[in-house]
């Protein structure tokens, strides 16, 4: 089956930068993506890797190897409007159909 | 940006009615749209892929003929949720794949909130 694995729950200090892992398993792939959810809210979209590397969009990077089957998303300078859920999610196909992991929720303390 | 809307936003309807919830992209057109089911502390699980003019496909799990998805324009898809029931009750959340947009971004509405009695 497809699964997609994140720590459940991380905690960081305001001013802090913090690390969220995704791994993947999946049949197809054609790259990761990352959201960000806050409680009640819809999803916003914070970036995507198709090649490996890192991709860098003000404070969020994102970074993907397929060789590990693995990508993060490096949050730095945190503040307190950071503490979210964030979900990786994998596009496996050229339907564009997005599976999606299990989720992180962020908390971000003073 | 690229702007979903729903509606209605929220829902309470009692045991054994349909619901129709609404999926419009405003600023652009839309030629797939899917729908995503959300239980509270929970990730987001694709229901279907909605395709303007063709059948919805339905993901392993799901019932058709439960959760009927029309797309009868590049603007607008709609799910019924056919005699619902209380184990319905959940976050119904649609996205729709921009055509002009690269297609790498799926742009989220805001979630319809169900509540079955």
């Amino acid at each position: 089956g497809q699964s997609l694995e994140q720590p459940s729950e991380v905690t960081a200090v305001e001013g802090a930068i913090v690390q969220i892992n995704c791994t993947y398993q999946t049949s197809g792939f054609y790259g990761l993506s990352w959201y960000q959810q806050h409680d009640g809210g819809a999803p916003t979209f914070l970036s995507y890797n198709a090649l490996d590397g890192l991709e860098e969009t003000g404070r969020f990077s994102s970074f993907l190897s397929r060789s590990d089957s693995y990508g993060y998303l490096l949050l730095q300078e945190l503040q307190m409007k950071d503490s979210a859920s964030y979900f990786c999610a994998a596009r496996m196909d050229s339907s564009y159909k997005l599976i999606f992991g299990s989720g992180t929720r962020l908390l971000v303390r003073p | 940006g690229a702007v979903v809307s729903q509606h209605p936003s929220w829902v309470i309807c009692k045991s054994g009615t349909s619901v129709k919830i609404e999926c419009r992209s405003l600023d652009f057109q839309a030629t797939t749209m899917f729908w995503y089911r959300q239980f509270p502390k929970q990730s987001l699980m694709l229901m279907a892929t909605s395709n303007e003019g063709s059948k919805a496909t339905y993901e392993q799990g799901v019932e058709k003929d439960k959760f009927l998805i029309n797309h009868a324009s590049l603007t607008l898809s709609t799910l019924t949720v056919t005699s619902a029931h209380p184990e319905d009750s959940s976050f119904y959340i649609c996205s729709a794949r921009a055509l002009d947009r690269g297609g790498e971004t799926q742009y989220f509405g805001p979630g319809t909130r169900l509540l079955v009695l």
